[in-house]
């Protein structure tokens, strides 16, 4: 069966400091990659996403970066955090096609 | 940006059916609607999609106007447990946006 994994849960960094979010994918091939952060009490944004190795769209321009450096590898970066990356950060995955998507659990950035 | 508009929140009574109303007037011919939930602090869970007929599984039932414009999810029997945010998306292939959900709260 397929899972996701995504860590840490949670995380606190000084601003200024980089930052590195790594997420998994075991048990199927070819998977299409996202990241959103959730910002408190708000909706899911969509801050990047991939459809093959070193394919990366990003729909938000911002502090951050993604790379996809292995089919199922996702790594969410920066290098110089602000205080207004805080937030809810969550990976996730889907098939090709039209599948539903399956989520991680999310790692909390704090960034202080 | 999202395509579907969600009322912010809703309540529901405890045992009663929750029925969960998304508009998607600008949906494509090849776009399916998803349903997912968020429960408070984890990741979102799948709960059922459609493209044009009404659909039905374990969790919740999906009714898709015929013109598509909307849909509705149904929890036919909601529980404190479904007290959660739930996300109507459209979707085909890799494009994926949620947009704020309805925040339903089931009460005893």
């Amino acid at each position: 069966s397929q899972t996701i994994h995504q860590w840490p849960a949670t995380l606190v960094q000084p601003v200024g400091s980089p930052l590195s979010l790594e997420c998994t994918v075991e048990g199927t091939s070819n998977p299409n990659l996202y990241w959103y952060r959730q910002a408190a009490g708000r909706g899911l944004q969509l801050l990047f996403y991939s459809v093959g190795i070193g394919q990366i769209s990003s729909e938000v321009p911002q502090n951050l970066s993604a790379s996809r450096p292995q089919d199922r590898q996702f790594i969410l970066s920066s290098k110089k955090l602000l205080l207004s990356d805080s937030g809810f950060y969550l990976c996730a995955w889907t098939g090709t096609g039209s599948t539903e998507a399956f989520f991680g659990q999310g790692t909390r950035l704090t960034v202080v | 940006d999202a395509k579907t508009t969600q009322p912010p929140s809703m309540d529901c009574a405890e045992g009663r059916a929750a029925n969960l109303p998304c508009n998607h007037s600008t949906i494509s011919g090849n776009e399916y609607v998803y349903w997912y939930r968020q429960i408070h602090s984890q990741g979102p869970q799948y709960i059922i999609h459609g493209l044009k007929n009404n659909e039905t599984n374990e969790m919740a039932s999906l009714i898709i106007t015929e013109d598509r414009k909307s849909s509705t999810l149904i929890l036919p029997h909601a529980t404190l447990r479904d007290t959660a945010v739930y996300y109507c998306i459209v979707r085909y292939r890799d494009d994926m946006r949620f947009g704020a959900g309805t925040r339903l709260t089931v009460k005893p």
